[in-house]
């Protein structure tokens, strides 16, 4: 069975482009997460999506940032516009019961 | 709230030797508790988790025990290998309401041959 799928691995941008980062969860899982690893403030959750509806956002860092989940299939993280600090590796986790996640290989964006 | 603490610092030793990472957590009611690693390059696997006091978590050779008495969840493992060097991560959830995970800032485990 496939993991959580994630696009593309790497992504390196100037500054004030437009970052758009997918996600493919595991099928049947209902909790859809997206996170954000640096060195400096380790993992960061930035939102989850339950049934397709966000259900927490308050990790998200500011409006330049904004998710949708428009099936159960399929999720993306958009930065608009992007900055050097948002540099980072982004996480999507899955997850079919509360606590445990799935995690998919993360992109690294680097912003320059 | 509820917050995760992990021992400061990258955890180096060698192999076959003794491992532990100590957590303790800060939460209401009877949160759930988990320990994930993540390999170089790779996401967060779960690695192992206990969803009530005096449960005993275990896999590939580490073990977690629920204390509620001493609010912690220290991982265990009697015999590294080089291939468990990793970040290790402790985790929470709430008893109730979401599904929001605390994690721990996590532990650089670096084994020696």
């Amino acid at each position: 069975d496939a993991g959580v799928i994630q696009s593309p691995r790497h992504e390196v941008t100037e500054m004030g482009q437009e970052v758009t980062l997918r996600c493919k969860p595991i099928s049947g899982h209902d909790y859809l997460f997206w996170y954000r690893q640096t060195m400096m403030r380790g993992l960061e959750l930035l939102i989850y999506f339950n049934n397709n509806v966000p259900i927490d956002d308050s990790g998200m860092p500011e409006d330049r940032f904004s998710a949708k989940m428009p099936n159960a299939s399929f999720s993306t993280l958009k930065i608009q516009p992007s900055e050097p600090r948002d540099s980072a590796v982004y996480f999507c986790a899955s997850s079919p019961l509360v606590g445990e996640l799935f995690f998919g290989e993360g992109s690294r964006l680097t912003v320059l | 709230g509820n917050s995760v603490t992990q021992m400061e610092g990258p955890v180096t030793l060698s192999e076959e030797a003794f491992l532990t990472i100590n957590c303790t957590y800060t939460a209401t009611g009877y949160p759930s508790l988990f320990w994930y690693v993540q390999y170089p390059g790779e996401g967060l696997q779960l690695l192992l988790k206990a969803t009530k006091a005096d449960d005993k978590g275990s896999n590939k050779g580490f073990e977690a025990t629920y204390r509620k008495e001493t609010t912690s969840f220290h991982l265990e493992k009697g015999s590294v290998q080089v291939s468990d060097s990793a970040v290790y991560f402790c985790a929470l959830t709430p008893t109730y309401g979401n599904n929001r995970l605390a994690f721990g800032k996590g532990n650089q485990v670096v084994v020696i041959p």
